[in-house]
């Protein structure tokens, strides 16, 4: 168990839904990331946040965004769903980014499949 | 942007037999992880690499760092079933900056 809590693990929608996935990090940990894997991929980077501010963007569509919250919770609200955004969507938790010790603890996923 | 490519896609062996993994980075990096995971599984951190040229060893796992610090390999040796699964590098060309996985190798083991 890495500490990293996402919910819910599996999620089925209809194309044009809108969806959020949920990410509690590790206690104490002030970063999170999300990373989207499609069948048979790589770790795709969506976006970090630290301590409640964006840090980091990767090739995040527009219909998607982020936020993380005064608890350090994050959510990732995924909007007008295609069926090309059917993935398995990790979030990332680590201690504090730029100390160059960034040891990322990845939740189980969660599993979108968009019908 | 920054790529970090990694290769084979794929690797089946037998069991007993060595592994290797490669992984390129079009930039310089400050440093290098690696992580393993198991099929169905998250990916687990099992090391990161630092300095040009560095070497670590965990058990039968072999971690290199090139001198450029663009590139960088993991070598197992004497695979066992519990080796099966995907590695990752990951990598970041500062300590600020973004974690940029590879494409992952995918190892797959004949008893």
């Amino acid at each position: 168990d890495s500490g990293v809590t996402q919910t819910p693990k599996h999620l089925i929608t209809a194309t044009g839904q809108r969806v959020t996935l949920r990410c509690s990090p590790r206690s104490g940990d002030l970063s999170v990331y999300w990373y989207q894997q499609s069948l048979d991929q790589g770790l795709q980077f969506l976006i970090q946040y630290y301590n409640g501010e964006e840090r980091a963007k990767g090739n995040i569509l527009e219909r998607f965004s982020a936020q993380q919250f005064p608890d350090l919770h994050s959510e990732l609200n995924l909007s007008s769903l295609e069926l090309g955004d059917s993935a398995l969507y990790f979030c990332a938790s680590s201690v504090e980014p730029g100390q160059g010790l960034e040891k990322l603890f990845f939740g189980s996923g969660t599993q979108l499949s968009v019908l | 942007g920054q790529q970090v490519m990694q290769i084979p896609q794929y690797q089946h062996v037998q069991e007993g037999e060595d592994f290797t993994t490669y992984c390129n980075s079009s930039t310089t990096l400050s440093n290098i992880q690696w992580y393993k995971q198991r099929p169905g599984g998250h990916p687990v951190f099992l090391i990161q690499l630092v300095k040009s040229g560095e070497v670590k060893k965990q058990k039968r796992l072999t971690f290199q760092f090139g001198e450029a610090k663009k590139n960088s390999s993991l070598h197992i040796t004497a695979t066992q079933t519990t080796d099966v699964g995907t590695y990752f590098c990951a990598g970041q060309r500062s300590s600020a900056s973004k974690i940029i996985f590879g494409s992952g190798t995918r190892l797959s083991i004949r008893p």
